[in-house]
């Protein structure tokens, strides 16, 4: 365990559904991000929050909406998406932005 | 558009074999390099950060050297086992600004053959 979960590990959505990920970090980090992975592509980071502060976002629709109410606890918010967003979305803390990032699993989301 | 290129992009070795794969990036605005390694269905765990040029690091029979001059660190795996099987990414952090992410390599598939 990286002591890194997110819920729910697998979603089917409609494309006029809304939905909401959620990550959580028990490693006391103060910096999270949001990454996806489509296939054959590598990983390509979306938000970053330090501080619970946005620092990034990576050109990112806005129909991804990301939110950070504290340091352990971060969310992407889903709504009217299309089915290229099909992907695996990956959560990841670290104590600082420079060092090595710690994972959750992973939420499988379909959108049909 | 950073380029973190990593090869080969797949690779099956028999138990036992030694191996090791290539993570090249760009060589200006160095920060840090590192691995990870992902199994199937888990999360992507940190193997390495890698900072200086020259450095070589150590986990057990995994080890990673890197050259920041030529854009290039190697992985290496010793006496592969098939629990060893697993995509291994890597990525590149530049410095500039104080907004410091990581671009990925697309990963290099190891498949340990027992």
């Amino acid at each position: 365990e990286t002591g890194v979960t997110q819920t729910p590990r697998h979603l089917v959505m409609g494309m006029t559904n809304k939905k909401s990920l959620k990550c959580e970090q028990h490693l006391g980090h103060n910096a999270m991000y949001w990454y996806k992975q489509s296939a054959k592509k590598p990983l390509e980071l979306m938000f970053v929050y330090n501080f619970k502060e946005q620092t990034e976002n990576n050109s990112v629709p806005s129909r991804f909406s990301p939110e950070c109410p504290n340091s352990s606890h971060l969310f992407l918010h889903l709504h009217t998406l299309q089915p290229e967003d099909s992907a695996l979305y990956l959560c990841a803390s670290s104590q600082l932005t420079t060092y090595e990032q710690y994972f959750g699993p992973g939420t499988r989301l379909t959108v049909t | 558009i950073l380029n973190v290129e990593q090869s080969p992009q797949s690779l099956h070795v028999q138990e036992g074999d030694s191996t090791n794969f290539t993570c090249s990036f760009p060589s200006s605005n160095f920060y840090a390099l590192h691995w990870y390694r992902w199994e199937t269905a888990k999360s992507p765990e940190a193997l390495f950060v890698m900072t200086l040029n020259g450095d070589e690091k150590k986990k057990g029979r995994i080890s990673a050297t890197l050259n920041t001059k030529e854009g290039y660190s190697y992985l290496y795996i010793k006496g592969s086992q098939p629990e060893d099987s697993a995509t291994y990414l890597c990525a590149f952090m530049n410095s500039g600004g104080s907004n410091y992410k990581l671009t990925f390599g697309k990963g290099t598939l190891l498949t340990v053959n027992p």
